[in-house]
């Protein structure tokens, strides 16, 4: 079955940038209903989706990080990656990526699903002065 | 601050019925259908409940799902002591472009 992997550094200084990278196994990155996601969690807080980018390169990032964010996919090694610019303590969490689905549908609204159904396990970054 | 609110935590007793509510807005639960899902802290969350009541496949159907205008409810059903965990409510906003939003989690204690 699908399976996913964070990877990246575990720390990395104030003001520089975080590197992740998600690898895929198991199953394609190139089905046009997924949508290859992020999200982190910070110690002791709620889950925080990042946003998303599809097999196009299409993203949708979450408002609060918009200009931070920046992602990527390369079909050919599988990966999709994610660079969070300017980091601060703020940024210290377990970075978690996700699939999501994009899936028909709702029978009473015809309104299509969404969901992320494949996590990783998480990988935790620290962020140091 | 999270934008889907829910209780921080919760508590019942081996066989007992609970329920996990979430609140939002016209924006996000009030158009947009939730997912729920199960985390144990150091693993990845699951999918319990998405489409606000469709259980993925090899989920108990102990854990079902509703939703009434801008709120929804997790409901587990013969609580087991294996179900204590974090549970997140989760909704696509539409404010903004559109984006996911969270609860803050309701954390489960099975006593």
């Amino acid at each position: 079955q699908v399976q996913l992997q964070e990877s990246g550094p575990g720390l990395v200084k104030t003001s520089q940038t975080l590197s992740l990278t998600c690898t895929v196994s198991g199953g394609p990155i190139n089905h046009g209903s997924h949508y290859w996601t992020w999200l982190r969690q910070p110690a002791g807080k709620g889950l925080e989706w990042i946003g998303h980018i599809s097999r196009t390169g299409s993203t949708k990032n979450n408002p609060s990080l918009k200009s931070r964010v920046a992602m990527s996919i390369d079909m050919s090694q599988s990966q999709f990656s994610l660079r969070l610019t300017s980091v601060t303590a703020e940024d210290r969490a377990v970075y978690y990526c996700a699939r999501a689905v994009r899936a028909c549908c709702d029978k009473s609204s015809g309104n299509f699903y969404y969901y992320m159904d494949v996590w990783g396990t998480g990988t935790t970054v620290t962020v140091s002065s | 601050q999270s934008v889907l609110t829910q209780t921080p935590s919760s508590s019942g007793t081996p066989g007992q019925r609970v329920s996990i509510s979430c609140s939002g807005s016209r924006s996000n639960i009030g158009s947009n259908d939730v997912m729920w899902y199960q985390h144990f802290p150091g693993t990845a969350p699951k999918l319990l409940v998405y489409g606000s009541n469709q259980r993925p496949s090899g989920v108990p159907d102990r854990f079902s799902g509703s939703k009434s205008g801008s709120s929804a409810s997790l409901d587990i059903t013969g609580l087991q002591s294996e179900d204590e965990a974090d549970y997140y409510c989760a909704a696509f906003d539409d404010g903004l472009g559109g984006h996911m939003v969270f609860g803050g989690g309701t954390k489960l204690t099975v006593l």
